[in-house]
């Protein structure tokens, strides 16, 4: 099964930096990633698969890259509601299960 | 606009069954694979399970033994049951759906329901 490690734990900024996210897969996942984001008290959202695919109705601000084992989700400039928990999400091959990181805390500095 | 709601007990006595229903608006079950999710308070999620139309699952393996999906396509809703819960299964637990491509991620979710398990 894949393991996928999200760095960093915690990252402070402030409305209108540049947010840049990142999980790394235990082995390659080719271009099958995908990012969420989820508020407190919500159910995730789901914000980019494919790696680079955005979602239906995500502003352009949010951006995935990578392939194989590192994955990148850029934030251009943050905006007041986008400080929230960011999880990586891989479906494995065998055995046919789901893995999550453990995710990303983007607070105000 | 597809939208998933989901109700269940929100206290299970150790030992007991957990039991949670997913009720789908504006899609078919058919055609896409649904899947049970959970989270613990403050923590990550984890993966349960999942079931098509048909009635086809896939398990977790570390939850396999204890965990039972079923579907009603009349109701159009899809349910599950987890027998002999402990108290670290207290969690958030979420219905969604499996967008339907390759290696699919989740692209629409219900609401959550808060499971506690307590004496």
């Amino acid at each position: 099964e894949i393991v996928l490690t999200q760095s960093p734990a915690t990252l402070s900024l402030s409305p209108g930096d540049r947010a840049t996210l990142s999980c790394r897969a235990s082995h390659s996942v080719g271009i099958y990633l995908a990012w969420y984001q989820q508020k407190l008290g919500q159910a995730p959202r789901l914000l980019v698969y494919d790696a680079s695919s955005r979602a239906s109705g995500i502003p352009a601000r949010f951006s995935g890259s990578g392939s194989g084992t590192d994955f990148t989700l850029i934030i251009s400039s943050l905006e007041p509601e986008d400080f929230a928990v960011y999880y990586c999400q891989h479906r494995n091959n065998w055995p046919p299960t789901y893995s999550f990181g453990q995710g990303t805390k983007l607070e105000i500095k | 606009q597809v939208q998933l709601h989901q109700w269940g007990v929100g206290l299970v006595r150790p030992s007991e069954t957990l039991s949670l229903t997913c009720a789908i608006y504006g899609e078919s079950l058919s055609g896409y694979y649904w899947s049970w999710i959970r989270q613990p308070p403050g923590k990550g999620l984890e993966w349960i399970g999942e079931i098509n139309h048909s009635g086809s699952t896939t398990y977790n393996p570390s939850l396999k033994s204890r965990v039972i999906m079923s579907v009603d396509t009349s109701k159009n809703q899809f349910s599950l049951k987890m027998t002999d819960v402990t108290a670290a299964e207290t969690a958030v637990y979420f219905c969604a759906r499996e967008k339907s491509i390759v290696a699919p991620p989740f692209d629409y979710w219900g609401q959550g329901n808060l499971v506690t398990v307590s004496s």
